[in-house]
């Protein structure tokens, strides 16, 4: 069936770097564009980051502009965010999920908490 | 940025009663391309509606999403136990992609 698995996530002190991966499965990935999303503690949803298909294409929301880098390799099914200079901000649980516009496949989220 | 603002922030109702949840944005969402998500406790989004008005297949017809423009319109006919959750609209137009910061249906 069409699946979406998160991991990577952890605790880190601020300042730190996680590199969180999503694996597909189910669809043809390189179809695709894909999405991250996260969500802190009791708080809403907030769109991170999204690629093209093809990688071509990338968008980041301004809270983690130059910070963050989406990237996916499609012969692994795989989507990839690696998170550099983490602050307590960014405390949260991360989706990946397909599409960029309406996103009809999400994974059930990865951790992070970044705490010193 | 296009700023959604849902309302009511959340409510308590009684299973079988009426629903309607409402979303603005602070400018035009292009092609309606507005969407609706239900999120349940410790579970990811599932989206409900597509393009303001395509409820997803897999949810009851007692959903459906209208509007245009800047306002946009997400109605439950008939609660059921099931639907008590939390409901967000995202609107896909333009970018940054935003999130309405959600409403709370509850069991009163």
């Amino acid at each position: 069936q069409v699946q979406l698995v998160e991991s990577g996530g952890g605790l880190v002190k601020p300042g730190g770097s996680l590199r969180l991966s999503c694996v597909a499965s189910g669809f043809t990935f390189s179809d695709y564009y894909m999405s991250w999303i996260r969500q802190a503690p009791g708080k809403g949803l907030e769109w991170v980051s999204y690629i093209k298909n093809s990688g071509s294409t990338i968008y980041y929301g301004d809270s983690v502009k130059g910070r963050f880098t989406i990237s996916r390799d499609n012969t692994k099914n795989s989507l990839f965010l690696q998170m550099n200079s983490l602050r307590a901000e960014d405390t949260a649980v991360y989706f990946c999920a397909r599409g960029h516009f309406g996103l009809e496949v999400w994974g059930q989220g990865t951790t992070v908490t970044v705490s010193s | 940025e296009i700023v959604l603002t849902q309302s009511p922030g959340s409510l308590s109702l009684s299973p079988g009663e009426r629903v309607t949840l409402s979303c603005r944005a602070s400018q035009s969402v292009n092609n309606r391309y507005l969407a609706w998500y239900q999120q349940k406790p410790g579970q990811a989004p599932r989206l409900l509606i597509y393009d303001a008005s395509n409820r997803v297949p897999g949810f009851p017809d007692r959903f459906s999403g209208s509007g245009s423009g800047t306002d946009f319109t997400l109605t439950i006919s008939r609660l059921e136990p099931e639907d008590f959750a939390v409901y967000y609209c995202q609107q896909y137009g333009s970018s940054p992609r935003t999130f309405g910061q959600g409403t709370k249906v509850e069991i009163k």
